[in-house]
């Protein structure tokens, strides 16, 4: 069975650039998971979609962040204008059914550098 | 609101060495927990979990018991190996009262280092 696919694995820009990141999860798992990893931090949940709805943006800088999943497949992340702090390794995970205790299969992640 | 919080890395064992990570949290309601594990050059995958005070989770030799008194979810090992050197992550998840599910929340992580 494939795994959850992201590209690209890593990215470096400019501040006030802008940049988008792309996730294929499982095939068949309806919920879609975003989450943002700062160096020595754990993950962070950006945005939860179920199917093409958002179940949880509510950690998502909406003034430079936007997600959207199409047909309820694969997803991509923008963030436009990037600022430094936006460094970071940013990992899509998908799981079937969404319930907690469904496991989140992660994909490997796409490391972006902003300078 | 909802955290985890998880002892300061690198733990640096000797192989074979009998491993406790501690892991507490503070929760609304009533969590499921885990432990996910990300070995060098590899996405984090999920290692174990418990979904109900006083369940253990356990999976490689590892064990973790869900403590609802002490909000805890502390990882051991009995003997460990060079090929445990990882960074492990203790995370809760919690479901929405709507019926929607919450995505998790993670402590920082602890690397774990096992010398030979």
């Amino acid at each position: 069975e494939a795994g959850v696919a992201q590209s690209p694995r890593y990215k470096i820009i400019e501040k006030r650039q802008s940049v988008a990141f792309w996730c294929n999860p499982i095939s068949g798992h309806a919920t879609l998971y975003w989450y943002q990893q700062i160096l020595g931090q754990g993950p962070k949940l950006l945005i939860q979609f179920q199917n093409n709805g958002v179940v949880d943006d509510s950690q998502l800088p909406k003034d430079r962040f936007s997600a959207e999943r199409l047909k309820g497949v694969d997803s991509t992340l923008k963030i436009q204008p990037a600022k430094l702090e936006d460094s970071a390794v940013y990992l899509c995970a998908s799981s079937l059914g969404g319930r907690v205790r469904d496991e989140q299969f992660f994909g490997p992640g796409t490391r972006l550098t902003v300078l | 609101g909802d955290s985890v919080t998880q002892m300061e890395g690198p733990v640096t064992l000797s192989e074979e060495a009998f491993l406790t990570i501690n892991c507490t949290y503070t929760a609304t309601g009533y969590p499921s927990l885990f432990w996910y594990v990300q070995y060098p050059g590899e996405g984090l995958q999920l290692l174990l979990k418990a979904t109900k005070a006083d369940d253990k989770g356990s999976n490689k030799g590892f064990e973790a018991t869900y403590r609802k008194e002490t909000t805890s979810f502390h990882l051991e090992k009995g003997s460990v190996q060079v090929s445990d050197s990882a960074v492990y992550f203790c995370a809760l998840g919690i479901m929405y009262s709507g019926g929607g599910a919450d995505g998790l929340t993670f402590g920082k992580g602890t690397h774990l280092i096992i010398q030979p």
